[in-house]
């Protein structure tokens, strides 16, 4: 079965710091492979995603993750933390070898990050 | 920019009220979804729609139903609402016939059942 894993609940780091929010998934098949944002009381907002290429994705805000197929894994990760940056993270996935147009991503459960001046 | 509306950030109802939460994108995406979100369960699929008038069930159902009628809106509808349906909900929508697409969000609209 799809899943999506975020072992840390909670990230904290401080503002300058190198911040790193963990994923790892299962799939069947090759993945694609999200990362979104969600700001106190607002929807998610997308920042990257890998689809196949080059390993290291660049998306918004400075936010780059690297996908590595032999740990399944897709961290997520900024050189320099802003304490704009405190939010709620969220990693999905969708298999790419499913049947037809699988519409359908596997979230992982979010995790906290907080950036402290 | 792709715009994903959703047309009421808070509500409060009753118990037993019937509720629409509405939904109006602007991209003409095919797909489109209703999620909820709730502290430690993050989000859940309820249904989406892949056209007009079609839909699909996803992992929480129960207790809800849609409608699309035209391809820009998605209605959530609570046929009898209930205090376990207290929560954050979240339209999305994307395009089809490629599984790389991106999901668009909007604001959520917030629930309180009492």
């Amino acid at each position: 079965a799809q899943s999506v894993a975020q072992p840390e609940d909670q990230v904290n780091v401080a503002e300058g710091n190198p911040l790193t929010v963990k994923c790892t998934y299962s799939v069947s098949g090759n993945p694609y492979l999200f990362w979104y944002v969600q700001y106190p009381n607002r929807g998610l907002q997308f920042l990257l995603k890998y689809i196949t290429g080059d390993n290291l994705v660049k998306g918004s805000y400075g936010f780059e993750a690297e996908f590595n197929k032999s740990q399944t894994s897709f961290h997520l990760k900024k050189p320099s933390a802003l304490v704009s940056d405190s939010a709620l993270y969220f990693c999905a996935v969708r298999d790419k070898v499913k049947a037809g147009n699988n519409r359908k991503l596997i979230w992982g459960l979010g995790t906290s990050l907080a950036v402290n001046p | 920019d792709v715009k994903v509306t959703q047309s009421s950030r808070y509500l409060v109802k009753r118990t037993g009220e019937k509720v629409f939460l509405e939904c109006v994108q602007d991209m003409d995406h095919e797909n489109m979804f209703w999620y909820r979100q709730d502290p430690g369960l993050g989000l859940r699929l309820i249904y989406f729609s892949y056209d007009v008038k079609m839909k699909e069930k996803g992992d929480i159902p129960e207790g809800y139903s849609v409608s699309r009628e035209k391809k820009e809106r998605f209605s959530l509808i609570l046929e009898s609402a209930s205090t376990n349906q207290t929560s954050m909900y979240l339209c999305a929508s994307s395009q089809t016939g490629y599984s790389g697409n991106t999901i668009y969000f909007g604001e959520g609209s917030w629930l309180t059942v009492v």
